[in-house]
């Protein structure tokens, strides 16, 4: 069971939009609607932006949206802000039969 | 509302054996569907999952570390223990705590605590 993975590192301006990447295969991201992403601020647990592949729990702000592709899920942050620089990581759902869930290798998101 | 804590020792010396408690509210552990995580992040670097541990008593360890972990819970406490044996220095790291429900990751976590091996 590897770690999915993403971009090392994304930046933006304010404003602008990015998308980060998490790619698995057909084992996790690609064989079930049930990607989760976290944000993580410095010395901060994680938080949870988005479930399921595109739902967003109560509070966070529609700016951020999910999606997947095959074996690929996508978080996009549009009108950034300055409080969105923090790390990302993705989590993908793994089956049943062995650990069930696997996360991504993190991004660092730069608001420039 | 669901809150969790971490607590244990911020050192240990290599090859002891490191033992942390979650101490949870808000839930219960006897509750169908519901578990708790223990997941790790050693400085500056990725999240890692340890150990599941559900309603059911169902267990789950990671295959790197399998054989050097043990999750129990004391629903009568609201507790979940996780002991992990044969401390090594890279094994230095953040360990959180979190609350989630079966097939689902986990939205609510504990602060996080900071484990430090070395002699």
């Amino acid at each position: 069971q590897s770690a999915l993975t993403q971009p090392r590192s994304v930046s933006g301006s304010p404003g602008q939009s990015v998308t980060i990447s998490c790619t698995g295969t057909s084992s996790d991201v690609g064989g079930y609607n049930n990607v989760s992403w976290y944000q993580q601020h410095p010395g901060k647990a994680p938080k949870l932006m988005i479930y399921d592949v595109y739902k967003r729990p109560s509070g966070v702000p529609d700016r951020f949206s999910g999606s997947n592709s095959g074996n690929t899920a996508s978080l996009t942050i549009s009108g950034l802000q300055a409080e969105d620089e923090a790390d990302y990581y993705c989590c993908s759902y793994a089956g049943s039969y062995t650990f069930p869930f696997v996360f991504g290798t993190g991004t660092k998101l730069t608001v420039l | 509302q669901i809150s969790l804590k971490e607590s244990g020792p911020t050192l240990v010396k290599p090859t002891q054996t490191l033992t942390l408690t979650c101490t949870f509210s808000g839930f219960s552990l006897s509750t169908t569907e519901v578990g708790v995580g223990w997941i790790r992040q050693p400085p500056g670097k990725a999240l890692e999952w340890l150990a599941l541990i559900y309603w059911d008593d169902d267990k789950r360890y990671s295959p790197s570390l399998k054989s050097r972990l043990t999750i129990t819970k004391d629903t009568s406490k609201n507790q979940v223990v996780l002991r992990m044996t044969n401390m090594d220095p890279v094994d230095t790291a953040t360990y959180f705590c979190a609350h989630l429900n079966w097939g689902s990751a986990p939205q609510h976590w504990g602060q996080g605590t900071l484990v430090t091996v070395s002699s």
